[in-house]
């Protein structure tokens, strides 16, 4: 158990719809991180919060959205949602900004239908 | 953008083998991680090098950070079962930004 957690583990919807994944880092670490894993791309780096800002932003599509709240857990807003968004999304967590240690929760699997 | 090459793509081993995976760049890369991701799960920090040359091990595996700073390689010696997985290589670029880039991982597979 890598202390990140993660909610929900499986969330099925239609096209065009949004939903919201939500993350809650290790004890003490102040980024968090926000991945995609689909098959034919693997793990790609969305974006990363620390304290609360963003600071750090990959190949993060329009339609999605981040933000990190004062108790440091973090929702990853993904609208508008199109059969290719089905992937697995995972959060990780470090202790501070310049950390490349990064501790990964087990992940939302989406479904879009 | 930065990419990674990751070999092999798949092994498929007999338990008790020593199993060997590499990872190479075309970049220089400050730091060189490896995962595993078990099905289901999220990747696990298996490894972690922070100097180039630098030759650690966490039980039976050993892990390398080559001395141009543009590959690192992975070795798990007598595999057991629960060593099943994809296992991936990761950099952090020397940007300084901290998203990780990862490889495309080697799904390891083990006949008992």
């Amino acid at each position: 158990d890598s202390g990140v957690t993660q909610t929900p583990k499986h969330l099925i919807t239609a096209t065009g719809q949004r939903v919201t994944l939500r993350c809650s880092p290790r004890s003490g670490d102040l980024s968090v991180y926000w991945y995609q894993q689909s098959l034919d791309q693997g793990l790609q780096f969305l974006i990363q919060y620390y304290n609360g800002e963003e600071r750090a932003k990959g190949n993060i599509l329009e339609r999605f959205s981040a933000q990190q709240f004062p108790d440091l857990h973090s929702e990853l807003n993904l609208s508008s949602l199109e059969l290719g968004d089905s992937a697995l999304y995972f959060c990780a967590s470090s202790v501070g900004t310049t950390e490349e240690t990064q501790y990964f929760g087990p992940g939302t699997r989406l479904l879009v239908l | 953008g930065q990419q990674l090459n990751q070999s092999p793509q798949s092994m498929f081993i007999q338990e008790g083998e020593d199993v060997s995976m590499n990872c190479t760049s075309s970049s220089i890369f400050n730091t060189w991680l490896w995962y595993k991701q078990d099905p289901g799960e999220g990747p696990v920090l298996l490894i972690a090098l922070y100097k180039a040359g630098e030759l650690t091990s966490n039980g039976r595996l050993t892990a390398q950070f080559g001395i141009t700073r543009k590959d690192s390689f992975l070795n798990i010696s007598a595999s057991i079962p629960s060593d099943v997985g994809i296992y991936f290589c990761a950099v952090a670029p020397l940007s300084g930004a901290q998203k990780l880039v990862f490889g495309q991982g080697t799904r390891l597979t083990i006949n008992p």
